[in-house]
């Protein structure tokens, strides 16, 4: 039977392509935003920020960017590993004082 | 720092009893938060406090759920009575300040038979 609940969008690469996942935000005033990984069983982890005084921040094999223009977030991963299988949240905040707003997620499936 | 923590990790409860999940924020944030995961809503936020204080219950389901932090170290969920539709993953989170980065405990995973 046709399985019920959310219909994550899903990426799957194999082992040591690059991987970029994106994330469209609504609100033109958000100014800080973060990605999480989500392994199968486990909590939210954070991955890396970036702020909207920036374009570009990168980390250990991803780099975040962000488009304010067109108010897209995308998380590249390099040479990604079964390891970085997992779902990914982009998450933004656009009001200081306020809870950061998560959005639905990406399943990442990365085959050897 | 041992990170959020969260107790019980699972939870098997009946119909009717009552749950209460327990939560330790990082030491120093000022933030924490409730969310509830499943598969047909996603990550949803139930509830936050900053500085023990609750700022938005928004989230919060029905009069059957309430949370407290009655100090900086502790927090808890308690749903009375529990529902089969309550079953969930509930994840705590805490942050220096809202808005800024949060960080995940492991979650208690509840089935409500």
């Amino acid at each position: 039977g046709e399985s019920v609940g959310l219909h994550l969008p899903t990426l799957s690469v194999q082992e040591g392509d690059n991987s970029i996942i994106n994330c469209a935000y609504s609100n033109s005033a958000s100014d800080y935003f973060i990605w999480y990984k989500q392994e199968s069983g486990k909590g939210p982890q954070f991955i890396i920020d970036i702020r909207s005084n920036m374009d570009k921040r990168q980390g250990q094999r991803v780099t975040v960017l962000l488009n304010k223009t067109v108010k897209h977030l995308s998380l590249q991963i390099a040479a990604t590993q079964p390891g970085d299988s997992a779902v990914y949240f982009c998450a933004e905040n656009h009001q200081a004082g306020t809870a950061l707003i998560f959005g639905k997620g990406t399943t990442l499936s990365v085959s050897s | 720092d041992a990170g959020v923590i969260q107790s019980p990790r699972h939870e098997v409860t009946e119909m009717g009893q009552e749950v209460t999940l327990r939560c330790k924020p990082i030491s120093g944030h000022n933030s924490l938060f409730w969310y509830r995961q499943t598969m047909m809503r996603g990550l949803e936020l139930l509830i936050y406090f900053n500085n023990n204080v609750p700022i938005d219950d928004s989230g919060m389901p029905e009069d059957r759920f309430s949370a407290k932090m009655p100090n900086a170290s502790f927090s808890t969920l308690k749903i009375q009575p529990s529902e089969p539709r309550d079953s969930a993953v509930y994840f705590c989170a805490s942050s220096l300040i809202s808005g800024e980065t949060q960080y995940f405990g492991p979650g208690t995973r509840l089935l409500v038979l």
